[in-house]
């Protein structure tokens, strides 16, 4: 997984509070992607972005979500107001191209909701 | 609606001899299947992937299987080796206008020393 840095790799947070996470895609990797995986499941694709744009955000929450991947610096991933049910693992990709390129992951955010 | 079955959560095999893992799918429009592995507190790594237009991709141990007609690939380790214990899942995407992953539920695979 060297490549995709995501931080903090552990987060704890209580209810109400927001949560923002953070990743920086492989040099040379245009494309992001963030995932979700809830316990005992597979990883659910929840938004894809290119750099200061969103292509595909069809997985993620309608509210309290956002994901940004600005010109300079990481893709962030925020969620505000948090609840219990937010707790899960969140994973962040990138890739060299779209098609037909293999996402390369990182090893994810743990995000603990109190 | 789950496009992306791996119906078999688990699966034990002796070191030395073959591990298959299966993968079904639904959604004809996938034209782009990979393999990941996954040991805890970690991210999936990428293993392998094929490609529609193929039925066999090969690197080294790994080999999948993509059998179109049928909606199913299979990954094949050969030989299968202790370090090789962990969660695989199996993912497929369609390549036009929608690079999205969709993921199985995975299999656990125990290689038995």
């Amino acid at each position: 997984n060297a490549g995709v840095m995501q931080n903090p790799r552990h987060l704890v947070r209580r209810r109400g509070q927001e949560a923002r996470l953070r990743c920086s895609p492989m040099k040379g990797h245009s494309h992001v992607y963030w995932y979700r995986q809830l316990p005992e499941e597979g990883l659910k694709f929840m938004v894809y972005l290119q750099k200061e744009n969103i292509i595909d955000e069809s997985g993620m929450p309608k509210e309290r979500f956002s994901a940004e991947f600005p010109k300079e610096g990481p893709s962030i991933l925020r969620i505000q107001q948090v609840v219990r049910g937010d707790s899960a693992a969140y994973f962040c990709a990138s890739s060299l191209s779209a098609s037909n390129q293999p996402q390369h992951f990182g090893d994810g955010t743990r995000l603990s909701i109190l | 609606d789950q496009q992306v079955k791996q119906n078999s959560p688990s699966l034990s095999v002796q070191e030395g001899r073959i591990s298959i893992l299966n993968c079904d799918y639904t959604n004809s429009m996938f034209d782009y299947f990979l393999w990941y592995k996954k040991y805890p507190a970690e991210g999936p790594t990428f293993l392998i992937s094929i490609s529609s237009i193929k039925d066999k991709n090969e690197d080294g141990r790994f080999t999948v299987f993509l059998n179109k007609s049928a909606k199913h690939l299979s990954l094949h380790i050969v030989p299968s080796q202790p370090g090789d214990s962990a969660v695989y899942f199996c993912a497929a995407s369609a390549s036009f206008g929608n690079e999205k992953l969709t993921f199985g539920t995975g299999t656990r695979l125990t290689i038995i020393p």
